[in-house]
């Protein structure tokens, strides 16, 4: 079956830009998660979807950090307006809930550079 | 809250070394316990997991036991190869959300 799918796969902006990360899923995973890694540090979970309902934000820095998954299927990061200690990757992941462990199966991730 | 601390690397071996990378956990519950590894410029990978106390994880010569009793998960590896060269990652998930709570990585680099 097919991966985690994550574009772009690198993206440099300036400081008070705006972007836009996009992520598939499996097909058939329900939940959705977007964490930040910063460099050096582990992954840190910003948000994550249930179908298209959010179960998750307490660590998504909602002044500026939005994100949506209307259909219950594609989801979109976005960060408006930007920041240079939001550079870091952007990893999607995405795990099926008739699984008790729900293993979590992750993208290539995006690598956001703001200068 | 959930936390993982795990050996801090950067970890440079000699090819056939042994290897062991150090997590302990800190959780609520009964937590499952995941060691995920990273090639440079990809995602992460899942490697091994253990659901529950005394399970062994094992995967492509790597494996790690849960042990409650001092809450450690450490990974091993009786003989490690050049392309084992990687950020390997200690994470729990416990909670009714699943959450992931990660380490702070382990650098492991393999020379021949």
């Amino acid at each position: 079956e097919a991966g985690v799918a994550q574009s772009p796969r690198y993206k440099i902006i300036e400081k008070r830009q705006s972007v836009a990360f996009w992520c598939n899923p499996i097909s058939g995973h329900a939940t959705l998660y977007w964490y930040q890694q910063i460099l050096g540090q582990g992954p840190k979970l910003l948000i994550q979807f249930q179908n298209n309902g959010v179960v998750d934000d307490s660590q998504l820095p909602k002044d500026r950090f939005s994100a949506e998954r209307l259909k219950g299927v594609d989801s979109t990061l976005k960060i408006q307006p930007a920041k240079l200690e939001d550079s870091a990757v952007y990893l999607c992941a995405s795990s099926s809930p008739r699984r008790n462990v729900r293993e979590q199966y992750f993208g290539p991730g995006t690598r956001l550079t703001v200068t | 809250g959930n936390s993982v601390t795990q050996m801090e690397g950067p970890v440079t071996l000699s090819e056939e070394a042994f290897l062991t990378i150090n997590c302990t956990y800190t959780a609520t519950g009964y937590p499952s316990l995941f060691w995920y590894v990273q090639y440079p410029g990809e995602g992460l990978q899942l490697l091994l997991k253990a659901t529950k106390a005394d399970d062994k994880g094992s995967n492509k010569g790597f494996e790690a036991t849960y042990r409650k009793e001092t809450t450690s998960f450490h990974l091993e590896k009786g003989s490690v190869q050049v392309s084992d060269s990687a950020v390997y990652f200690c994470a729990l998930s416990g909670g009714s959300n699943y959450k992931l709570t990660f380490g702070k990585g382990t650098l492991l680099t393999v020379n021949p």
